[in-house]
């Protein structure tokens, strides 16, 4: 059975950072790209930030390059998201996602809070 | 970027009915890379149909995608106690992948 658990999430404030985990099992995790895809309270979904399955190719979205940066460790079947320059728009519950064009497998997310 | 409409915001209906949710791209998603997803409150998403209409691993038959170009359509043939749920459709063709806002199927 496929899972993907997500940790990391918390309160900080603007500004500050956080490093989000995604624990993945039940498929060979190195053979797949990963995403991470969030909703902010009361909005629609919005894709954030895909990996290949090397970890060589990254993608990201325009309202996070350059504070973002996606990354896994295949020996340990792990995908994290390293949050910087948090704003309070980046409020939201952020979900791993396996594959990066749709995605057939989500974990139950982690939230992000940035408030001061 | 692709925006993706979904209609009607929220649908109210009974077991056994038939359902009807829309999803209008607001240009043609290429190769008909849409997908449809079921979300319940405290889960993780589903995914239903990808290709706008093949069904995911066990997705059983009363689930079905259909549409091209910019119009989409997910239907069910009747409705069960736990299709209760929201869904939203994504487009995987133009980068950035972008997702509708979602449709509510709401106990009638």
């Amino acid at each position: 059975e496929v899972q993907l658990l997500e940790s990391g999430g918390g309160l900080v404030k603007p500004g500050g950072s956080l490093r989000l985990s995604c624990a993945a099992s039940g498929f060979t995790f190195n053979y797949y790209a990963m995403s991470w895809v969030r909703q902010a309270p009361g909005k629609g979904l919005e894709w954030v930030s895909s990996i290949d399955n090397r970890g060589i190719t990254t993608y990201y979205a325009d309202s996070v390059k350059g504070r973002f940066t996606i990354s896994r460790d295949n020996s340990n079947n792990t995908l994290f998201l390293q949050m910087n320059s948090l704003r309070a728009e980046d409020t939201a519950l952020y979900y791993c996602a396996k594959d990066w064009r749709f995605f057939d497998y989500w974990g139950q997310g982690a939230l992000v809070t940035v408030s001061s | 970027e692709i925006a993706l409409t979904q209609s009607p915001g929220t649908l109210s209906l009974s077991p056994g009915d038939r359902a009807t949710l829309s999803c209008r791209a607001s240009q043609s998603v290429s190769s008909n890379y849409l997908a449809w997803y079921q979300h319940k409150p405290g889960q993780a998403p589903r995914l239903l149909i990808y290709g706008a209409s093949k069904r995911a691993t066990g997705i059983p038959d009363r689930f079905s995608g259909s549409g091209s170009g910019t119009d989409f359509t997910l239907t069910f043939s009747s409705l069960e106690p736990e299709d209760f749920a929201v869904y939203f459709c994504q487009q995987y063709g133009s980068s950035p992948w972008t997702f509708g806002q979602g449709t509510k199927v709401e106990i009638k």
